[in-house]
């Protein structure tokens, strides 16, 4: 079965440098989620989209931005990177409309930022 | 406030046995939805689990399975017959609705399960 696709797995970026992460949902499913997950952390949720609305917002900073497209993909956008932005970003979809609303996670965003 | 709260930083299992990783939560809502989730050491979360607070008995799935204790607020999940690729980081998590107009997932600090050969 198709999963959550994100890309890239892995990036490197300098401090106040920009960078852009995306994710693909698995097909069909409506809603996409943003989380960071600091080393030894537990995930902390940015922020998600429902069919291409911003949904709720979580702890994402102001320097982060997001938006979910016409396909359903869903890029998020950091700018002014800074050392504490190290972290595993996870991308999750499900469908709202079935109970359960199970988040499935793609393999996540290793960022690291020197 | 909402809060998960897994008290186990780390517990080690004999493989074959069942282990039981804990979890309790606090919400005033009366709607929510409890998960686990599973991360290797290659970083991946995977679901393995789901219990809504209105279900009536005990999700299962294969070798796992959610002890729902909705009086006590707890979720502990248990894994029966541990294997060696059962070794991971295990996350309770709870969606509830804010209020707001929108649904928030918070998520525990995690247990690290150690299974010995």
């Amino acid at each position: 079965a198709a999963g959550v696709i994100q890309s890239p797995r892995h990036l490197i970026k300098e401090k106040r440098e920009t960078a852009t992460l995306k994710c693909y949902p698995i097909p069909r499913h409506d809603t996409v989620y943003w989380y960071q997950q600091g080393p030894g952390q537990d995930p902390q949720f940015l922020i998600s989209f429902y069919e291409k609305m911003q949904s709720d917002k979580g702890s994402i900073p102001d320097r982060f931005s997001a938006q979910q497209f016409s396909d359903y993909h869903s890029e998020l956008n950091m700018s002014s990177l800074e050392l504490g932005d190290s972290a595993l970003y996870f991308c999750a979809s499900s469908l709202r409309g079935k109970g359960a609303d199970t988040q499935y996670f793609g393999p996540g965003t290793r960022l690291t930022v020197l | 406030a909402q809060k998960i709260t897994q008290t186990q930083p780390g517990m080690f299992v004999q493989e074959k046995e069942a282990v039981t990783l804990d979890c309790t939560y606090d919400t005033s809502d009366p709607s929510y939805g409890l998960f686990w989730y599973k991360q290797p050491s290659s970083g991946e979360m995977i679901f393995l689990i789901y219990q809504g607070s209105y279900d009536q008995q005990n999700a299962t799935e294969g070798r796992y399975s959610l002890n729902f204790q909705k009086a006590r607020k707890s979720a502990n999940l248990v894994i029966s017959a541990s294997q060696l690729g059962d070794s991971a980081m295990y996350f309770c998590a709870m969606r509830v609705f804010e209020g707001t107009g929108g649904f928030k997932t918070i998520f525990g600090a995690g247990t690290r399960l150690f299974v010995k050969a």
